[in-house]
């Protein structure tokens, strides 16, 4: 059936590094990627989001790449603070029928100062 | 705008008694999803809903769940005789009608309802 696997699940960082997570779907019709944060005790929050036709799409300190061929897509966070310390989690989408999301097992990412 | 709305935020329920999760879309949007997240692990869908209309129930039990959401009032999603396996948070997202493949936005998530079995 449709999976998307995530990594890593715990990613500790410097403040002021980059962090990056990796996801990995199955279902080739997938053709809409969104990342949505979680802080604890809240609803998930969308971030940034990536189409099927673009191979990366940029926001200040946060970017995505996709590439369709290998079923892979990244988020990149630049310049971390502690503020981004939460969980991301990464989901496709296939829009050929339902709406529905697949998403990932998320990565918790803790920013040390 | 005040985004999408769920009720009650926690809610605890002893075994055998029904859970009754309330969830009012984003003005404007008619697409209402469910999902459940259990400690630790990842969101699952579990139904998709338009106004009177179940699209697709693909990830809700058979048994004792069900979801609907009227032509007024908010998406009502409803468990029966809950079980200690039934703990978990409980979000409502709304979209709208467009495809967010296709230029319209991804989900908007509510805060979500924490569903503690005892």
């Amino acid at each position: 059936g449709e999976n998307v696997e995530q990594h890593p699940s715990t990613l500790s960082v410097q403040e002021g590094d980059s962090a990056v997570i990796k996801c990995t779907y199955s279902d080739s019709a997938s053709n809409y990627f969104p990342w949505y944060k979680q802080e604890l005790g809240k609803g998930p929050q969308l971030i940034i989001d990536i189409r099927s036709n673009v191979g990366e799409k940029k926001d200040q300190r946060i970017a995505v790449t996709l590439n369709k061929t290998a079923k892979h897509f990244s988020l990149h966070i630049t310049e971390t603070q502690p503020e981004d310390s939460a969980v991301y989690f990464c989901a496709a989408c296939s829009t050929s029928g339902t709406y529905k999301y697949i998403f990932g097992t998320g990565t918790r990412l803790k920013v040390l100062a | 705008n005040a985004g999408v709305m769920q009720n009650p935020r926690h809610l605890v329920r002893r075994r055998g008694q029904e859970a009754r999760l309330r969830c009012s879309p984003m003005k404007g949007h008619s697409h209402v999803y469910w999902y459940r997240q259990l400690p630790e692990e990842g969101l699952k869908f579990m139904v998709y809903l338009q106004k009177e209309n179940i699209i697709d129930e693909s990830g809700m039990p058979k048994e004792r769940f069900s979801a609907e959401f009227p032509k007024e009032g908010p998406s009502i999603l409803r468990i029966q005789q809950v079980v200690r396996g039934d703990s978990a948070a409980y979000f409502c997202a709304s979209s709208s009608q467009s495809s967010p493949a296709q230029g319209g936005y991804g989900y908007t998530f509510g805060s979500g309802t924490r569903l503690t079995v005892v």
